[in-house]
């Protein structure tokens, strides 16, 4: 069974940094590319970043583009999201989701919150 | 960037009746391999996002056939037919043919 477990969230003060994680288990890691989406309060999903099976391409919307780095350790099969200068915007549950043929949300974690706020 | 616009923003429906969502896109969601990345999702109340359809009209594992999606280019459904209380939520269509990956901003439903 495919698992995902996110870790690292909490209480940030903005200009911060805060560093996801997220534990995948039921499946070889390395094979599948994954992905960082979150959720601000009461809002609809919004995809941040893509990393490759392999960790040679990362890809990155515009808001997070030089702040945030997606990465992933396949040894560990852990993916992280690093965040820095952290903005009130940011402030959301934020998902790891793995890929499938294509797919590129197929499974989801539970998520980690993280307020961003003075 | 691709938008998604899904309609209704919300949906009411009584147990065992049928419903549509519409989502369209501002651009042809066709990959230039051919396939076209739209996928549906179901997200219950306090839980995360569950894939439910993919590629248009593919059921993920362990979905019901009571979910159906169809469409193609900009234009796309999901229709759910007898309906059950585990289906309420909120549904969002996505997009992963090209970056930034995009979603509709969702479709409530609720029992009548």
């Amino acid at each position: 069974e495919v698992q995902l477990v996110e870790s690292g969230g909490g209480l940030v003060q903005p200009g911060r940094s805060m560093k996801l994680s997220c534990a995948a288990s039921g499946f070889t890691f390395s094979n599948y590319g994954m992905a960082w989406v979150r959720q601000a309060p009461t809002k609809g999903l919004e995809w941040v970043a893509t990393i490759s099976y392999d960790g040679s391409s990362t890809y990155y919307r515009d808001s997070v583009k030089g702040r945030f780095t997606i990465s992933r350790d396949n040894a560990k099969s852990t993916l992280y999201l690093q965040m820095n200068s952290l903005r009130s915007e940011d402030t959301a549950t934020y998902y790891c989701t793995r890929a499938l043929l294509g797919i590129p949300f197929a499974y989801w974690g539970q998520g980690t919150l993280v307020t961003v706020s003075s | 960037d691709v938008v998604m616009t899904q309609t209704p923003v919300s949906l009411s429906v009584s147990l065992g009746g049928q419903v549509s969502i519409s989502c369209r896109s501002s651009q042809s969601l066709v990959h230039n391999n051919g396939n076209t990345y739209l996928s549906w999702y179901l997200q219950k109340p306090g839980q995360s996002p569950q894939l439910l359809i993919y590629k248009v009209s593919n059921r993920f594992s362990g979905i019901s056939d009571r979910f159906s999606g169809s469409g193609s280019g900009t234009d796309f459904t999901l229709k759910i037919s007898r309906v059950e209380p585990d289906d309420l939520g909120v549904y969002y269509c996505g997009q992963g043919t090209q970056y930034p990956y995009t979603f509709g901003a969702g479709t409530k439903l609720e029992l009548k």
